[in-house]
């Protein structure tokens, strides 16, 4: 299996431009999840899916944030306008099972946004 | 929701020597605790994990302890060496699926 991946893995864009990162989970995962790594605030986590429905959104940090998983084998981040202080990486990750089942998360190599 | 605080945030050891990285989590509902990796430029990896129902588990030179009833857990590196560099996060798993992360610590292995 190829992991999960991500596209863009970097992309510089101005201030107020759309940004739209995408991910693929691994085959057969249930879960999906959206982090955002800085410095400053570490990991944090943004938003995630169980079974293609979004379960937890309090991550998002405004409503210029949002995600989408219209199947099992695709997912979006969208930043629209985008600004400075959303420069970080985007780690996409997901899991085999939620609830109790295993919770290794499998990582993406991450998308690395810088917005001037 | 679920607070995980990690101490300390860096830590330098010789070669050799042992490595201990501490959490604690607030959330008493939590039962899943994993250890992540992350190398310079790379993606976070599992390196070990344990659940509730354990105190502790050994792999090879690290091992994780888990005291729920202090909501403290620790890893233990030993016989550090340089590949051993790098950021560690530790996590926690409460309702749901959801894993908080803590802050990091960056580990330095000097020759």
């Amino acid at each position: 299996d190829a992991g999960v991946i991500q596209s863009p893995r970097h992309e510089v864009t101005e201030m107020g431009q759309e940004v739209t990162l995408r991910c693929k989970p691994i085959s057969g995962h249930n879960s999906l999840f959206w982090y955002r790594q800085t410095m400053m605030r570490g990991l944090e986590l943004l938003i995630y899916f169980n079974n293609n429905v979004p379960i937890d959104d309090s991550g998002m940090p405004e409503d210029r944030f949002s995600a989408k998983m219209p199947n099992a084998s695709f997912s979006t981040l969208k930043i629209q306008p985008s600004e400075p202080r959303d420069s970080a990486v985007y780690f996409c990750a997901s899991s085999p099972g939620g609830g109790g089942a295993s919770g290794e998360l499998f990582f993406g190599e991450g998308s690395r946004l810088t917005v001037l | 929701g679920e607070n995980v605080e990690q101490h300390p945030s860096t830590l330098s050891v010789q070669e050799g020597d042992s490595a201990v990285i501490k959490c604690t989590y607030s959330d008493s509902a939590s039962n899943y605790f994993p250890w992540y990796k992350q190398e310079l430029g790379k993606r976070p990896q599992l390196i070990i994990d344990i659940r509730s129902n354990v105190g502790e588990k050994k792999d090879q030179r690290i091992a994780v302890t888990l005291n729920k009833t202090a909501k403290h857990f620790s890893l233990h590196i030993t016989e550090t060496q340089p590949e051993d560099s790098a950021v560690y996060f530790c996590a926690a798993r409460g309702g749901g699926n959801k894993l908080t992360f803590g802050t990091g610590t960056q580990l330095k292995v000097e020759l």
